[in-house]
């Protein structure tokens, strides 16, 4: 097992431009996070799957932005019509949902990110 | 909002010497979890340590230890004996028993001094 991997890890875009990023989870892990940290701050929760629904999103994600995974083990993230404001890093997590008993941290594995740079 | 603060942006620590990085936090819950994360530069976050709020006892792992501080809502982080490798931004984080989402700190940008 790898960990979480995610692809691109650099992307440079014009402003307006639609961008895509996608997250490998940890094979086994039916639970899949989306986060933004920008320069000098800790990460911001997004939103987050279980399995192919999901269940959570935050107010930060606008409707400029969409997540998918749409089998239940990568999952996408678009923006649409990128912002200067959108300049961050984009970190992706997963883990395993196992019952309160057997896994009570659920804890999160991240990946590397990916570093967006909107000009 | 339910925050996480951490307020020191940046510390220094000699090699072999002891620090310890503050984090409080505020809640609604009589139960939680806490972690800190390490996030070394270029490098993707790894979790350090974590508690549970119903567990009185302080978690370890290694040169690792926390001082948790329920009443005061308090969850500090001792480093002993650093090392150069710990040189890090370190984030404390919470997740409550009724969510999925961690809330992260500002982050603490520590240096270990050779």
């Amino acid at each position: 097992d790898t960990g979480v991997s995610q692809d691109p890890r650099h992307k440079i875009t014009k402003r307006g431009q639609n961008v895509t990023f996608r997250c490998d989870p940890i094979s086994e892990h039916n639970r899949l996070y989306w986060y933004r940290q920008t320069l000098g701050q800790g990460p911001e929760f997004l939103t987050y799957f279980q399995n192919e629904a999901q269940l959570e999103k935050s107010r930060l994600l606008s409707d400029r932005f969409s997540a998918e995974r749409p089998k239940g083990s990568f999952s996408t993230l678009e923006i649409q019509r990128t912002e200067q404001g959108d300049s961050a890093m984009y970190l992706c997590a997963s883990s395993l949902i196992a019952g309160a008993l057997l896994n009570p941290y659920n804890e999160q594995f991240f990946g590397p990110g990916t570093r967006l740079t909107v000009l | 909002a339910q925050t996480v603060t951490q307020s020191q942006p940046e510390m220094s620590v000699q090699e072999a010497e002891t620090v310890t990085l503050s984090c409080t936090y505020d809640t609604s819950e009589s139960n939680y979890y806490l972690f800190w994360y390490k996030q070394p530069p270029s490098r993707q976050m790894i979790l350090v340590i974590r508690q549970e709020a119903y567990k009185q006892q302080n978690a370890t792992e290694n040169r690792f230890s926390v001082n948790f501080q329920k009443a005061a809502k308090s969850f500090s982080l001792k480093i002993s004996d650093s090392q150069l490798g710990d040189t890090a931004m370190y984030f404390c984080a919470r997740r409550e028993t009724s969510g999925s989402r961690l809330t992260f700190g500002e982050g603490t940008q520590l240096t270990v001094n050779p």
